[in-house]
């Protein structure tokens, strides 16, 4: 069955790096993966969408890349602020492209000041 | 105005009751879900609709059941509540996109089972 990952531990970095979060999936080829922000006890609200036939996609400071082979996405916040301080949770499309999410258990992001 | 809001936001109710948690959405979108997260877990997927007439089950829908009133409103029951259905439940709505669908998720209901 279709298996994603998430780093489970905390990430803690300081204020003004690149935070680095990765996502790594098997048993599937998704057509597509997501990356959503989750702040405490409020609902995901989603980032960005890369395809499989793209390599790397940017927003302002966040940075998503998706490599097929590896199968693996990273995203990244550069210049990080401690307002980047949430959980990021990946998804990727569900067998035949239903339209339905499978959600890694997401990876909380710490900025310092 | 939120776009997609639910109803209740807590809950605390005993085992063996009856509760219903509502979602109701002004995106006018037609695909809506009902996801339960529990701590390192992440969002497990309940039910889905993707039109009024059209109710799936999820990974994990054993004890609930979903009625869509309407396309904008979808509600999840949890016939017999038991203590491990504590937890926070999502519903989120998506359009249909060939490039991808994207969610959008309400508030979120916290429920605690007694």
């Amino acid at each position: 069955s279709q298996k994603i990952e998430q780093n489970s531990e905390a990430l803690n970095i300081q204020e003004g790096k690149t935070a680095t979060l990765t996502c790594n999936y098997t048993n599937y080829s998704p057509a597509y993966l997501q990356w959503y922000r989750q702040d405490p006890g409020r609902g995901p609200v989603f980032l960005l969408l890369i395809r499989e036939n793209e390599k790397e996609k940017r927003k302002e400071r966040l940075k998503v890349t998706f490599d097929t082979t590896l199968k693996q996405s990273l995203f990244h916040i550069t210049a990080s602020q401690p307002a980047d301080s949430a959980t990021y949770l990946c998804a990727l499309d569900h067998a035949g492209n239903t339209g339905k999410l499978i959600f890694g258990q997401g990876t909380t992001l710490q900025v310092k000041p | 105005d939120a776009d997609v809001t639910q109803t209740p936001r807590n809950r605390i109710t005993k085992t063996g009751k009856r509760i219903m948690l509502e979602c109701s959405q002004t995106k006018g979108h037609d695909r809506m879900y009902w996801y339960r997260q529990d701590p390192g877990l992440g969002l497990r997927l309940i039910y889905y609709s993707f039109d009024v007439k059209d109710i799936n089950k999820g990974e994990i829908s054993d004890g609930y059941s979903v009625s869509r009133q309407a396309q904008a409103k979808f509600s999840l029951s949890l016939e017999s509540a038991i203590p491990n259905q504590t937890a926070l439940y999502f519903c989120a709505t998506s359009d249909p996109n060939p490039r991808g669908d994207t969610q959008y998720f309400g508030p979120g209901t916290r429920l605690t089972v007694l």
